[in-house]
């Protein structure tokens, strides 16, 4: 199957930093990526659709200006955690779906997961 | 939007049993995945389902389209087999929220 790769698996920061996390497609081309995340026995929370080459389309009540999603290449996507507080602490997962419209078959990385001390 | 619901939320297995679990879709969907969440969080996919069904090893899956539901089975289950499963229509993005499944040694 195709593989999703995301890094790193397991960050720390201290509150007022930034991380960025990165999901890379290897082995196919993704126009569109797609960041989640996850609290403890939840299911996956749909954050933002990162579109290669413009904007990323956030979910309502999702902030622009904490979470910047940037898809410089067909094959990288990545998040950007601005300002980072102990709330922002989570599992966070990407995806990068394969193929086109309802044909489209979903690849996840293997998360990341951010505690904000 | 599509609402997809699972069932049951949580299930309890001893070693080598058998077991279902189910998908509901509140509309026609062209296709369906599977999911297994392993401890660690990874998500694996299990099966791409538009339709039909499809065996991979223990596991095997259908899908009725016409009747909006997608089933999972595991058969004859193992310690590994534990995590969440989840169903999702991906070029929708919608999730269930999972069956958490335990089997017990």
């Amino acid at each position: 199957g195709a593989v999703v790769s995301q890094h790193p698996s397991r960050v720390i920061c201290k509150s007022g930093t930034s991380v960025k996390i990165e999901c890379r497609s290897l082995d196919f081309q993704a126009t569109t990526m797609f960041w989640y995340r996850q609290f403890p026995k939840q299911s996956l929370m749909l954050m933002a659709t990162s579109n290669e080459g413009s904007k990323a389309t956030y979910e309502q009540g999702v902030e622009k200006d904490k979470f910047l999603i940037n898809h410089a290449s067909l094959t990288l996507s990545t998040l950007t955690v601005t300002s980072a507080h102990p709330e922002d602490s989570s599992f966070y997962i990407c995806s990068a779906n394969r193929g086109a419209s309802e044909n489209t078959e979903a690849f996840f990385g293997q998360g990341t997961r951010l505690t904000v001390v | 939007g599509i609402q997809v619901e699972q069932s049951p939320p949580d299930l309890i297995l001893q070693e080598g049993a058998n077991s279902t679990l189910r998908c509901n879709f509140s509309d026609s969907v062209n296709n369906l995945q599977w999911f297994h969440q392993n401890p660690w969080g990874q998500l694996i996919n299990l099966f791409y389902i538009p339709s039909g069904t499809k065996q991979n090893g223990r596991l095997s899956a259908t899908t009725v389209a016409t009747e909006r539901y997608s089933l999972l089975y595991i058969s004859s289950s193992q310690t590994t087999d534990s995590g969440v499963y989840f169903c999702a229509v991906p070029y929708l993005m919608r999730f269930g929220a999972g069956t958490r499944l335990t089997v017990k040694p």
